[in-house]
């Protein structure tokens, strides 16, 4: 039972364009939600986060946005940069504690110069 | 500069060792995690322990044992390894309600 998805596993973009990249979740118990980035060979690194009573948040480039009602967040990036390619994972904690992180499988981003 | 280092970057083990991976992490943090990631499936919790000698199991504990001796050190065992445990291994860290920090990862293959 997959409670958080990431439908697309793959994402191309060119470029300067904005990247979106999706995910979806089952549990109405979720409140607070996380981008991580995976460059090959490395560890995930921590990108953006929002709790459950925002709709939105933004830092520089990157901007997720919630939407509690459609349980579903997007990781937005803008402009897209060669540098941005990696998988992106989401993740969501329950209410329950901050320790368990559930998350998706991925998205494989590409950016083309 | 936070940092989670784990011992190995690539390891290949035969059926049937019994094999550690260590991983380190300088932050103090209370909490650390052993996560694997295969392809198609995302990163799913194998152990995670809040505290030196706590451990709880997380999703995918069979097969698997850890130990948390000091509080910077949060080592994953496996006691008799099989070709299904080949993956890629990333142990975290974080203080109570932080967010996780990983380690490189440590990819694993049994023969």
């Amino acid at each position: 039972d997959q409670q958080v998805k990431q439908n697309s596993p793959s994402l191309s973009v060119q470029e300067g364009r904005i990247s979106i990249l999706n995910c979806d979740y089952t549990n109405s118990m979720f409140d607070y939600f996380l981008w991580y980035k995976k460059y090959p060979a490395e560890g995930p690194t921590f990108l953006i986060s929002i709790s459950s009573i925002k709709d939105k948040n933004e830092d520089g480039r990157f901007t997720v946005f919630l939407n509690k009602s459609a349980k579903h967040l997007s990781l937005h990036i803008v402009p897209s940069q060669p540098g941005d390619s990696a998988v992106y994972f989401c993740a969501a904690t329950p209410t329950s504690g901050t320790y368990k992180y559930i998350f998706g499988t991925g998205t494989r981003l590409k950016v083309l110069a | 500069d936070v940092k989670v280092t784990q011992s190995s970057r690539y390891l290949v083990k035969r059926t049937g060792e019994k094999v550690f991976l260590e991983c380190v992490q300088d932050m103090d943090h209370e909490n650390m995690f052993w996560y694997r990631q295969d392809p198609g499936l995302g990163l799913r919790l194998i152990y995670f322990s809040y505290d030196v000698k706590m451990k709880e199991k997380g999703d995918i504990p069979e097969g698997y044992s850890v130990s948390r001796e000091k509080k910077e050190r949060f080592s994953l065992i496996l006691e008799s390894a099989s070709t299904n445990q080949t993956s890629m291994y990333l142990c975290a860290s974080s203080t109570q309600q932080g967010v996780k920090t990983f380690g490189s990862g440590t990819r694993l293959t049994v023969v």
